[in-house]
């Protein structure tokens, strides 16, 4: 068990800028999941893959943002023309979906927006 | 829906002493599941502990123990022994069931835990 790896670590980039994360799960985990996390705040929802199937998406997931699981193994979170207010921590969640198994984190990824 | 509350935004504990770090809940589904996370400042999200809504029992993982109260919808994470690598920030969180069997969590605020030396 490897653990759910995250790259990069951190993102600085311009304001209108693409940026582009990945999240490697741990292997057998086939539930996969993006939050957000602000300065203060819990995380929050973002979306939700089972297998390579996107089966949920927050409404804080604007149309400038995009996500994929091709093949259900990684996923890659896309945004496009990056703004101020999203600069944040994106974390990504594996689980294997048991009634009391938790979510396994990475170690997240810090965008900040120039 | 379901939320998720932390009323201590920072708390202070003497090492070795224990500390109570409080979580309350609101739900309709009967069947539900409680969390708690550690985040330390490097930012990674530590699994502690779960509940689950039809457990007997209180959990106990090494030093954490959840306290458990269904009618008062809370549960309260308990530190044994404090150690000064406990010092994080701690989350409590749900799990709420949504489209196409999604488990998402639903956090609270956290409390930010200090234990001095």
């Amino acid at each position: 068990d490897t653990g759910v790896s995250q790259n990069p670590r951190h993102k600085i980039t311009k304001r209108g800028q693409n940026v582009t994360f990945r999240c490697d799960p741990i292997s057998e985990h086939n539930r996969l999941y993006w939050y957000r996390q602000t300065l203060g705040q819990g995380p929050e929802f973002l979306t939700y893959f089972q297998n390579e199937a996107q089966l949920e998406k927050s409404r804080l997931l604007s149309d400038r943002f995009s996500a994929e699981r091709p093949k259900g193994s990684f996923s890659t979170l896309e945004i496009q023309r990056t703004e101020q207010g999203d600069s944040a921590m994106y974390l990504c969640a594996t689980e294997t979906g048991g009634s009391n198994q938790p979510q396994h984190f990475g170690d997240g990824t810090r965008l900040s927006i120039l | 829906a379901q939320k998720i509350t932390q009323t201590q935004p920072g708390m202070f504990v003497q090492e070795k002493e224990a500390v109570t770090l409080d979580c309350t809940y609101d739900t309709s589904d009967p069947s539900y599941g409680l969390f708690w996370y550690k985040q330390p400042s490097s930012g990674e999200m530590i699994f502690l502990i779960y509940q689950g809504s039809y457990d007997q029992q209180n959990a106990t993982e090494g030093r954490y123990s959840l306290n458990f109260q269904k009618a008062r919808k809370s549960a309260n994470l308990v530190i044994s022994a404090s150690q000064l690598g406990d010092s994080a920030m701690y989350f409590c969180a749900m799990r709420e069931v949504g489209a196409g069997n999604n488990r998402k969590l639903i956090w609270g605020l956290g409390t930010s835990l200090a234990v001095n030396p």
